[in-house]
């Protein structure tokens, strides 16, 4: 079936950098959602993007739906710790089934 | 807080039982999904509901059954449980049914566990 390239799988980063994670898919999606994932709790929607090019930010996330309408970038500024978590994109594909990455799991260098 | 609500948070059974997840969504909200998520993995989508109808199914177990009651809320019915259906159980809730463009909304989760 249908599936998003997510990358990277993990990353460790340092306190106050800046980070960037994609995803990219075979075929066209209709939306691009950004979700994160704390341990033992449920995913929370951080941008929701619906036409191509649309670029939004959310405090230090800002996130773009490519414009091929194949891809998305969610980029976190100056990191902090409670950034720590794992980071899932999703998108509505042309039969508006909602496809899910693997994640990226964010991790700080101690 | 997301809206969407879980019970119970946590469940220890013992293999061959039977348990219900039940799931509250978001006020407004037609559509309920159920997911599954292993040990570090990703999500895995079971079912789809909208307004009280199957809408999608992904991969769901023959053992593992759901419905939408009319008052929206749903209820996942896992059934001869095995160790590996340890996981954790998330319902989402959106807006929409087709063309649903509708950002989904995940409650917290019922982390079972079969021993």
């Amino acid at each position: 079936g249908q599936q998003l390239n997510q990358s990277p799988q993990s990353m460790f980063i340092q306190e106050g950098e800046d980070v960037s994670m994609n995803c990219t898919s075979s075929s066209i999606f209709n939306t691009w959602l950004w979700y994160k994932q704390d341990p033992g709790e449920g995913p929370v929607l951080l941008i929701a993007l619906y036409k191509a090019g649309e670029l939004t930010s959310n405090g230090r996330l800002t996130a773009q739906f490519g414009i091929t309408r194949k891809d998305s970038f969610l980029n976190i500024s100056a990191s902090i710790p409670s950034d720590v978590g794992i980071y899932f994109c999703a998108g509505h594909d042309s039969n508006y089934q909602l496809i899910w990455g693997a994640g990226t799991k964010l991790i700080i260098k101690p | 807080d997301s809206g969407v609500t879980q019970t119970p948070k946590h469940l220890i059974t013992a293999t061959g039982q039977r348990v219900t997840l039940r799931c509250s969504p978001r006020s407004g909200d037609l559509s309920v999904y159920w997911y599954q998520q292993s040990l570090d993995q990703g999500l895995q989508f079971l079912i789809q509901y909208y307004n009280g109808e199957e809408r999608a199914k992904g991969n769901i177990l023959e053992r593992f059954s759901a419905q939408q009651f009319p008052d929206l809320h749903s209820e996942l019915n896992l059934s001869s449980l095995e160790l590996g259906d340890s996981a954790l159980y998330f319902c989402a809730s959106s807006a929409f049914r087709d063309r649903g463009i509708s950002p989904l909304h995940f409650g917290n989760g019922t982390r079972l566990t079969v021993t």
